[in-house]
């Protein structure tokens, strides 16, 4: 049974409006929370993350929402751009809890296309 | 600075070969960690190595063996690949333990097992 849920394998959004993508998780031990982007034949890149002791954390045009009740987060991407389209991955860790703190657990990844 | 580098990039086996993926970073990081990717499903964690001199199992070893060579390399050897080992492999690094919990990943070596 999958940890964590990328309900959606693709979205399309048009270029500058805002691109929304969803992850879901299980475990309620998890406490951090990473966004990384893959493009075609390269290894994920990270993109933002957020400890579980917040509900939002922005970094430039990204923004990642922590829902804990919900088990949910989201990654706003505002406005979209053609450099944007890739396929992004939610991971999770119970990192405060581990011995390490690193072992996550991804997601399947939604691929985002941002039409020009 | 290379980052994390990968060799070989592509690699077909037969069933019962061998072989050992080869990854090093130059970043000075402590832990190393190898991933399998499988279409429509997220990153799985083989083997990692939170430290030089120590390695331990993640959620899928089996088929596995790993080799954390110095601070800089981490091996990924398949003594008999077998086609449900056909997957891209990934090498990542991050920094000290708890300090920071970015992965940064390697390109890729895309295997196919025949």
């Amino acid at each position: 049974d999958q940890q964590v849920k990328q309900n959606s394998p693709s979205l399309s959004v048009q270029e500058g409006r805002i691109s929304i993508l969803n992850c879901d998780y299980t475990n309620s031990m998890f406490d951090y929370f990473l966004w990384y982007k893959k493009y075609p034949a390269e290894g994920p890149t990270f993109l933002i993350s957020i400890s579980s002791i917040k509900d939002k954390n922005e970094d430039g045009r990204f923004t990642v929402f922590l829902n804990k009740s919900a088990k949910h987060l989201s990654l706003h991407i505002v406005p979209s751009q053609p450099g944007d389209s890739a396929v992004y991955f939610c991971a999770a860790s119970s990192a405060g809890r581990d011995n390490y703190g690193q072992n996550f657990v991804f997601g399947p990844g939604t691929r985002l296309s941002v039409l020009p | 600075n290379a980052g994390v580098t990968q060799t070989p990039k592509f690699q077909v086996l037969k069933t019962g070969q061998s072989m050992t993926l080869q990854c090093a970073q130059d970043m000075n990081h402590n832990s190393m960690y190898w991933y399998r990717q499988d279409p429509g499903m997220g990153l799985r964690l083989i083997y990692y190595s939170a430290s030089e001199g120590t390695t331990d199992k993640g959620e899928v070893p089996n088929g596995y063996n790993v080799s954390r060579l110095n601070k800089r390399e981490f091996s990924l050897r398949l003594e008999s690949a077998a086609p449900s080992q056909t997957s891209v492999y990934f090498c990542a690094s991050s920094g000290q333990p708890l300090s920071s919990y970015e992965q940064y990943f390697g390109p890729g070596t895309r295997l196919t097992v025949t």
